[in-house]
């Protein structure tokens, strides 16, 4: 158990709709990462909170946004919603910068219908 | 821009046979860190080792032990003895210091046949 929990587990939705996964990192860690992995992009980093603040972004659609709150759990929002967007989104967190080791939660998979 | 290359998309052995894993990393920048991560079956993905740039000493731990060499560009991961545990997909990660872009290779499933 890597301390970092993700809620929820599995998200069926269809295509237009609007949701949102939830994540909170261990005890201490100040940042929090968003990871997309599907099939045929593989693993990839949407973006990346430190304390609040938007701290790095990677290949994140302008149809998801990403917010972390003051107790450090954070929300991605993911809106108008394409059969693409299947995959399994993951967050990650870590004491700070990325040069830190990452710990993963145990992912939500979402399907869009 | 930093490239994490796994060219061995699949591997299969039988239990106690040795794998190695290849790696290979592009950056620019002279600080950077290497990861191994692990995803078994069930989905989540495990933390292996870390390694910055100014360390080239290798790493063991039990039947893992991994070959950093900044001279090929290379941070390969040999699992001595496979057990069918070790069935998964193992996936290889560069972060450069001033980038908090961590950029993962595209994995090697390994199948560890008993």
């Amino acid at each position: 158990d890597s301390g970092v929990t993700q809620t929820p587990k599995h998200l069926i939705t269809a295509t237009g709709q609007r949701v949102t996964l939830r994540c909170s990192p261990r005890s201490g860690d100040l940042s929090v990462y968003w990871y997309q992995q599907s099939l045929d992009q593989g693993l990839q980093f949407l973006i990346q909170y430190y304390n609040g603040e938007e701290r790095a972004k990677g290949n994140i659609l302008e149809r998801f946004s990403a917010q972390q709150f003051p107790d450090l759990h954070s929300e991605l929002n993911l809106s108008s919603l394409e059969l693409g967007d299947s995959a399994l989104y993951f967050c990650a967190s870590s004491p700070s910068g990325s040069y830190n080791e990452q710990f993963f939660g145990p992912g939500t998979r979402l399907t869009v219908l | 821009a930093q490239k994490v290359t796994q060219a061995q998309t699949e591997i299969s052995v039988v239990e106690k046979e040795d794998v190695t894993l290849d790696c290979v990393y592009e950056t620019r920048d002279t600080t950077y860190y290497l990861f191994w991560y692990k995803q078994p079956p069930s989905g989540e993905l495990v933390f292996l080792i870390r390694r910055n740039s100014f360390d080239e000493q290798n790493e063991i731990s039990g039947r893992y032990s991994w070959n950093f060499q900044k001279s090929t560009s290379s941070f390969n991961f040999t699992i001595t003895a496979s057990q069918v545990v070790d069935s998964a997909v193992y996936f290889c990660a560069l972060s450069e210091a001033y980038n908090n872009d961590m950029r993962f290779g595209a994995g090697t499933r390994l199948t560890v046949k008993p």
